[in-house]
């Protein structure tokens, strides 16, 4: 168990429709990352919140969104789904904004599929 | 052209084999470079880390990096069933969210 919490676990739905994954950071990790992993992109960095602001954008489409709350979980919501938007959606955390270079802990991910 | 490229394999050896798994990069900004692993259901964790060029060993692993020719490598020795995973290489330079390769797929076979 890496400490950080991802659920659900697996997440079917229909095209059109509007998902929240959340996530649970390691204990101590102010820094939540979201990634998309999919067999033809690997992994895409989405978004990174540091201690509840938006620190960093990466490839995230207008109809997703995330939030970091104040007891420093995570929630990415995904909007007017599409087929293309099925994959893996990860979430890290570290210690600080700018741990890069230690790199993250990631969570176990949740497997999204649009049908 | 990708920033990362990476061979996606699957790469298959017999155990006690030495792996040699490779990613080239296009950014000469990079100066951080990483290998995770990931097993199948799981998320990427972390393997090592190294700065700039040279050589880093840590028991059967061994990460090397050629700036000059934007080329890394990780070194598996004596490589065993257990080592069979996706290796993702990882690079940042000023930024600090790295680039991910697409990871290449290991397969050691008994």
């Amino acid at each position: 168990d890496s400490g950080v919490t991802q659920t659900p676990k697996h997440l079917i739905t229909a095209t059109g429709q509007r998902v929240t994954l959340r996530c649970s950071p390691r204990s101590g990790d102010l820094s939540v990352y979201w990634y998309q992993q999919s067999l033809d992109q690997g992994l895409q960095f989405l978004i990174q919140y540091y201690n509840g602001e938006e620190r960093a954008k990466g490839n995230i489409l207008e109809r997703f969104s995330a939030q970091q709350f104040p007891d420093l979980h995570s929630e990415l919501n995904l909007s007017s789904l599409e087929l293309g938007d099925s994959a893996l959606y990860f979430c890290a955390s570290s210690v600080a904004a700018d741990r890069g270079n230690y790199g993250y802990t990631f969570g176990s991910g949740t497997r999204l599929t649009v049908v | 052209q990708k920033e990362v490229e990476q061979d996606p394999g699957p790469l298959s050896v017999p155990e006690g084999a030495i792996v040699s798994l490779n990613c080239t990069y296009s950014n000469s900004a990079f100066q951080y470079f990483m290998w995770y692993r990931q097993y199948s259901r799981k998320g990427p964790e972390l393997l090592m880390y190294t700065y700039s060029s040279g050589n880093k060993e840590d028991g059967r692993f061994t990460a090397q990096v050629d700036k000059s020719s934007k080329y890394i490598s990780l070194f598996i020795r004596d490589s065993q069933p257990s080592d069979s995973a996706t290796y993702l290489c990882a690079m940042r330079g000023g930024s600090y969210i790295p680039t991910f390769g697409r990871g290449t797929s290991l397969i050691v076979h008994p």
